[in-house]
């Protein structure tokens, strides 16, 4: 399958920071979708994007779907405790089908008090 | 309330032994799948089924298998011949007209530990 390239792996902040993480794709994708998973959880669906240049919100966290279609930004602002989890970004290519989701490493956000 | 359902949440297993995961939707759902994640690496899809009794292979089938009598239920059997078992076991379901853009709905997953 293709490869996602999530960065940063992890990111140790403070309350009330606010965080960027992205995800960079050597395919073109149709669509973008951001993923959050609490510990022994599974993955809950933040914000899907499927327009290239496309910017969405949803309360404190925003997504934008890349101009080129290969990438993704979610950032979140004034972070607080239950902002804690993995986030992952997953792309589905242009044409594919129920299999054709592909999923980042994820990246680890720890809010220290 | 709707959802996803697996069972059991942690399961140990010997090693040579076979082990059957649950999932079960009553979200009326038409697609379901199964993924499996290990430390630190992203989702891999082990076997996803778009309609009641037919199932195709993911990335990552060989020592699984699967079957889907029911749109409400697809269970995973983790054969002895899969060589690597102790992972993190998630279902998902999606909606027909969603199927092809990810948009997915997860059970809270299963642990498998292998002994």
């Amino acid at each position: 399958g293709q490869q996602l390239n999530q960065s940063p792996q992890s990111m140790f902040i403070q309350e009330g920071e606010d965080v960027s993480m992205n995800c960079t794709s050597s395919s073109i994708f149709n669509t973008w979708l951001w993923y959050k998973q609490d510990p022994g959880e599974g993955p809950v669906l933040l914000i899907a994007l499927y327009k290239a240049g496309e910017l969405t919100s949803n309360g404190r966290l925003t997504a934008q779907f890349g101009i080129t279609r290969k990438d993704s930004f979610l950032n979140i602002s004034a972070s607080i405790p239950s902002d804690v989890g993995i986030y992952f970004c997953a792309g589905q290519e242009s044409g594919g089908g129920a299999d054709g989701l592909t999923f980042g490493k994820g990246t680890h956000l720890i809010i220290q008090p | 309330d709707g959802g996803i359902t697996q069972s059991p949440k942690y399961l140990f297993r010997k090693e040579g032994q076979n082990v059957t995961l649950s999932c079960e939707q009553n979200l009326n759902h038409d697609a379901m799948y199964w993924y499996r994640q290990d430390p630190g690496q992203g989702l891999r899809l082990i076997y996803y089924s778009q309609i009641v009794n037919d199932f195709q292979k993911g990335d990552i089938a060989e020592g699984y298998s699967v079957s889907r009598e029911k749109k409400e239920s697809f269970p995973l059997t983790v054969t002895s011949a899969q060589k690597n078992p102790t992972a993190f076991y998630l279902c998902a379901s999606s909606i027909k007209r969603r199927m092809n853009t990810g948009e997915l709905f997860f059970g809270e997953g299963s642990r498998l530990t292998v002994l």
